[in-house]
């Protein structure tokens, strides 16, 4: 396990289609973050998982988003009927549960909405 | 209201030079700061973080700075190589929450 695991790094999309995107964290990490982050500015708070709990939601995370950590390993990120103005990367991060820790991100998923 | 800011945008320095990288925060509440490294097409990497119960932390080349009277944190890179040009953030944990909150981030151009 050599880090944050995303797939797929890149994907392309015309507007009003669905598209998933699955996240697998360093194995031991039972936080798991979503972010997202636009061209020019740092990544912004989506929504956050202890184990399989999702336990906050930004208002950023529309009723077209939704989030999933079923066994609390992987996560999987879905967006429906996307919008071009979702076009972003989508980052996801783990840590451990311990108090403050660093967060590790993955390398992320490059979203283009056309 | 959470926020986490940058005084500059972008930065230049020659390489071998120490490099200092600013951030100014909001949230009184924060009791944790991590800095990244963000280079194009990747994710944010850590670099080193601090607690709110220390004022100094030193990695290999890195320094945090913290002071909580003025609400500021530094990063400061020492003997600046290439491979340290990229974006740098910020980012502050509220005490109790889990999310980070990130700044804009400050470009770090390395001159040969």
């Amino acid at each position: 396990d050599t880090g944050v695991s995303q797939d797929p790094r890149h994907k392309i999309t015309k507007r009003g289609q669905n598209v998933t995107f699955r996240c697998d964290p360093i194995s031991e990490h039972n936080r798991l973050y979503w972010y997202r982050q636009t061209l020019g500015q740092g990544p912004e708070f989506l929504t956050y998982f202890q184990n399989e709990a999702q336990l906050e939601k930004s208002r950023l995370l529309s009723d077209r988003f939704s989030a999933e950590r079923p066994k609390g390993s992987f996560s999987t990120l879905e967006i429906q009927r996307t919008e071009q103005g979702d076009s972003a990367m989508y980052l996801c991060a783990s840590s451990f549960e311990t108090g403050s820790s660093e967060a590790f991100f993955g390398q992320g998923t490059r979203l283009t909405v056309v | 209201g959470e926020s986490v800011g940058l005084h500059l945008p972008t930065l230049s320095v020659q390489e071998g030079d120490n490099s200092i990288i600013n951030c100014a925060y909001s949230n009184s509440a924060s009791d944790y700061f991590i800095w990244y490294k963000q280079e194009s097409g990747k994710g944010p990497q850590f670099i080193i973080d601090i607690r709110s119960n220390m004022d100094k932390r030193q990695g290999q080349r890195v320094t945090v700075l913290l002071n909580k009277t003025v609400k500021h944190l530094s990063l400061q890179i020492a003997a600046t190589q290439p491979g340290d040009s990229a974006v740098y953030f910020c980012a502050e944990k509220i005490q109790g929450a889990q999310k980070l909150v990130f700044g804009q981030g400050t470009r770090l151009t390395i001159n040969p």
